[in-house]
């Protein structure tokens, strides 16, 4: 059975960094298509970044320069490396496995002072 | 950046039927958009109903079905059930990496 869980949000002031976590089970993250969906309150769903065959990563404008997504083979677990967080950073954040879009449940980053 | 277009709300009577569709600014939606279709209740992640355009999971109620539709990408929700009340997001790929969410749609079980 697929599983994501992710991990690592919480509260953070303007200009801090944070690392989000993504447990996979059931599957391994290296061979896979892996996504970072966010979620602002009240708000919809915004594709943040990817990662896809031989380490290839794509990033949305509004991240690109402060984020980076890795992945840890011997943990199985995918990352989102957050830096320079800004208040509109503020959400959930979802990891997605494609192309079946497996989603988990979602870590809450708060960024304020 | 394309923007991917939903209606901002729908209303159905219970064992009714909607569509609701998802739209691209670029263009006609295709199936190379292998576009998807998300449903999302209060307080809970978003679920996976739809991929591919009209694959299900083995979670995704019969009454659910996906289609391309006059140029957009399609939900039809047949039978209408009470527990279908949400809000739904399409996912339409423009490139291996580049994908974009529908502004999403809410609908209503009345």
């Amino acid at each position: 059975e697929v599983q994501l869980v992710e991990s690592g949000g919480g509260l953070i002031q303007p200009g801090g960094s944070l690392r989000v976590s993504c447990a996979a089970s059931g599957f391994i993250v290296s061979n896979n298509f892996m996504s970072w969906v966010r979620q602002a309150p009240g708000k919809g769903l915004e594709w943040v970044s990817a990662i896809y065959s031989g380490d290839n990563t794509y990033y949305a404008d509004s991240v690109k320069g402060r984020f980076t997504i890795s992945r840890d083979t011997s943990k199985n677990t995918l990352y989102l490396q957050m830096n320079s967080l800004r208040a509109e950073d503020t959400a959930v954040y979802y990891c997605m496995r494609f192309p079946l879009a497996e989603w988990g449940q979602g870590t809450l980053v708060t960024v304020s002072s | 950046q394309a923007v991917v277009t939903q209606e901002p709300s729908l209303t159905v009577s219970p064992g009714g039927t909607v569509t609701l569709t998802c739209g691209s600014s670029t263009g006609d939606v295709t199936s190379g958009h292998y576009p998807y279709w998300f449903q999302q209740k209060p307080g809970q992640a978003p679920r996976t109903l739809i991929y591919d355009t009209y694959k299900k999971h083995s979670w995704t109620p019969d009454r659910f079905s996906g289609s391309l539709l006059g140029g957009k990408g399609a939900l039809t929700l047949s039978d209408a059930q009470p527990e279908d009340e949400a809000d739904y997001y399409c996912l339409l790929s423009y490139s291996v990496s580049r994908r974009v969410f529908g502004t999403g749609t809410k609908v209503t079980v009345l």
